[in-house]
């Protein structure tokens, strides 16, 4: 079966730093891998996918992620981080063996101190 | 441009009454789902379709029923509204699997 975990529920950086928000997934098949953006009391909003091809996707907002297979990671990077940015992340996986339902994780609550 | 759809955006109810949540989507997509979002649990899923006329249970189905007579709409029916289905639901359409178009959300609180 397919699983994603996201190790920390809370990642604090200042302002203009670089910052990262992790993600480890399980999957028997192929994974297609995503990560979303959720800003108070609004639905999730689509950053990046990992289908095939380039390790390093870049997506919306100046956020990318680098697929690691050996690792089994995922993780959600930026060079220089904005208050605004402040929201709550998901990384959500999707293996090509199981059908078309995506897995999210717990999500991941990012602030950014000014 | 709409997107997908959710109604009503809030509702509060007592318990053992029923309703049914809406969802509608005009981008065409076969696929459609109905998560819940709780504090510290991520989303879960409830119920799914992968076409018109056709549901599918989840992770989290008990409780809830679903309908997709039309392609577009995607209902979520709470039969006899209990307080553990308080939370946040969200609906979402996809095409292909390649990504998920979400719903702003409907926010239920069960009293």
């Amino acid at each position: 079966a397919q699983s994603v975990a996201q190790p920390e529920d809370q990642v604090n950086v200042a302002e203009g730093n670089p910052l990262t928000v992790k993600c480890t997934y399980s999957v028997s098949g192929n994974p297609y891998l995503f990560w979303y953006v959720q800003y108070p009391n609004r639905g999730l909003q689509f950053l990046l996918k990992y289908i095939t091809g380039d390790n390093l996707v870049k997506g919306s907002y100046g956020f990318e992620a680098e697929f690691n297979k050996s690792q089994t990671s995922f993780h959600l990077k930026k060079p220089s981080a904005l208050v605004s940015d402040s929201a709550l992340y998901f990384c959500a996986v999707r293996d090509d063996n199981y059908g078309q339902n995506f897995v999210f994780g717990p999500g991941t609550r990012l602030s950014v101190l000014p | 441009n709409a997107g997908v759809t959710q109604t009503p955006k809030f509702r509060v109810l007592k318990t053992g009454q029923s309703m049914t949540l809406l969802c509608a989507q005009d981008m065409n997509h076969e696929y459609m789902y109905w998560y819940r979002q709780d504090p510290g649990m991520g989303l879960r899923l409830i119920h799914y379709s992968v076409g018109e006329g056709t549901t599918a249970k989840g992770e989290v189905p008990d409780g809830y029923n679903v309908s997709r007579l039309k392609k577009q709409n995607f209902l979520l029916g709470l039969e006899s509204a209990a307080p553990s289905q308080t939370s946040v639901y969200f609906c979402a359409s996809s095409d292909a699997g390649y990504g998920y178009t979400f719903g702003s959300g409907t926010r239920l609180t069960v009293v």
